[in-house]
This record gives C-alpha cells, sequence and structure tokens, in this order.
C-alpha cells in the first residue's frame, strides 16, 4: 500500500519569509517517484518537480528547493522569500514501479502568503 | 499542441441524470486517466488507461464508466448522477507507462448534482 501525508493543512507568511512545506510518504516498492504539484486559486495543476528514488540529491530551482530523504521517508518543499504570487495549494504524490502511471496524492497544504 | 482539454468546464445535474465528461489530448501519450479532487482528500484516481482499448479502474471507480477507443480521447461516463458526485473532475496524461514522466492536468471539470 502507498500513502502520502501533508499533515500541514493551511500555512499562512508575510511575504519574504521562507516556508517549508512537509511530505512524509508509505511505500513498500524500492523504485518510486515523489512529485510536488501546485494550484493556484485559478484551478489548475501546474507540474512543479519530479524526483525518482534512487536520486536523493536536493534539487534548487530559483526560489524552490527540495530536500529528499529516504530515511525519513519524507520529501519536503522549501520557498525562500515567499511572494504573493506562490498563495496556492501544494500537493505532494507518489507514483510506485508497480502502479502504472498513478498518482496518489496527498491531501494538500494551502499557503496563503500575506502582503 | 493544446495539451489536455476539458469540457465542459461546468456543468450542473440533477439526480440521477447522466453525462459525459469529455477529455481529449493531442501530445501522443499513452497514459490517460480521471481524477476528482475533493475538499481536504486530495485528488483520488477512477479509472486510467495505459492505452487505446485498456481501461482499468482506480481507488474510487464506483458510478462511473470510462473508455478509450483512441489514443487521444478518454471520456468519462457518470452513469446515474448522485450527490456524492459533485466533485472537480480532472483529466491526465502522460508519456508511457513504465517512465514515469509527470503528468498533465487539463483544467477541470467542476460538477455540481443536485
Amino acid at each position: 500500500a502507498q500513502k502520502v501525508t501533508q499533515a500541514q493543512t493551511e500555512i499562512s507568511v508575510v511575504e519574504k519569509e521562507d516556508v517549508t512545506l512537509d511530505c512524509v510518504y508509505e511505500t513498500r516498492d524500492t523504485t518510486y517517484y515523489l512529485f510536488w504539484y501546485k494550484q493556484p486559486p485559478s484551478g489548475e495543476l501546474v507540474f512543479l518537480i519530479r524526483r525518482n528514488s534512487f536520486d536523493e540529491q536536493n534539487e534548487i530551482s530559483g526560489r524552490y528547493s527540495w530536500n529528499f530523504q529516504k530515511s525519513t521517508s519524507s520529501f519536503n518543499f522549501t520557498i525562500t522569500a515567499s511572494q504573493v504570487v506562490d498563495s496556492a495549494v501544494y500537493f505532494c504524490a507518489l507514483i510506485n514501479q508497480t502502479g502504472a502511471n498513478n498518482l496518489f496524492f496527498g491531501t494538500g497544504t494551502r499557503l496563503t502568503v500575506i502582503p | 499542441n493544446a495539451g489536455v482539454t476539458q469540457t465542459p468546464k461546468f456543468q450542473v445535474l440533477k439526480t440521477g441524470q447522466s453525462m459525459t465528461l469529455q477529455c481529449a489530448q493531442d501530445m501522443n501519450h499513452e497514459y490517460m486517466s480521471w481524477y476528482r479532487q475533493d475538499p481536504g482528500m486530495g485528488l483520488r484516481l477512477i479509472h486510467y488507461s495505459v492505452g487505446a482499448g485498456i481501461t482499468d479502474q482506480g481507488e474510487v471507480p464506483n458510478g462511473y464508466n470510462v473508455s478509450r477507443s483512441t489514443t487521444e480521447d478518454f471520456p468519462l461516463r457518470l452513469l446515474s448522477a448522485a450527490p456524492s458526485q459533485t466533485s472537480v473532475y480532472f483529466c491526465a496524461s502522460s508519456r508511457p507507462q513504465g517512465v514515469f514522466y509527470e503528468q498533465y492536468f487539463g483544467p477541470g471539470t467542476r460538477l455540481t448534482v443536485t
């Protein structure tokens, strides 16, 4: 079985603050992929990153960074110097090697950046 | 490329009515899927297809049918709408199974069943 837990339901930060969104996953597969998607107020789902289970290197893309730790089954997402445009719901998701391309989503974290 | 398109964007149904949500993609993706999004529950998989003529059930398939006669289209049918099917529906597609590329999502269909 697989499960993705995003324990933070809602987070509010003041603009320019850093914020970390937590994601903890469970899977029995040794090969899997982790994803982060952003859902802005307009409602579409925007792909942010994919990480496979064999690559534990942290990744940075502009103000975004991701920390993948297999030892704690976590794939956390940090936004540095947050901006109002970062306000959205963020989803962490998992694909197992044995599960076709089916994404298992967490319940999402709603981030509000206050100007 | 238009990507993944969904129609309609909004729909209101009465209990017991049937309807088809349309989904099409122009990226020649083999894998397509339908998810529903409900408050506090994230997105849950309804049905998916790994290629034309092949479909399978996801986590919450009851009350829905799908077919995949072409690579491009993957319609979702509600057989007899119920208020519990009030949700936002997303269609997604990706490159072939086994490669685990990111999925591209359509803009969603907001369905209300009264």
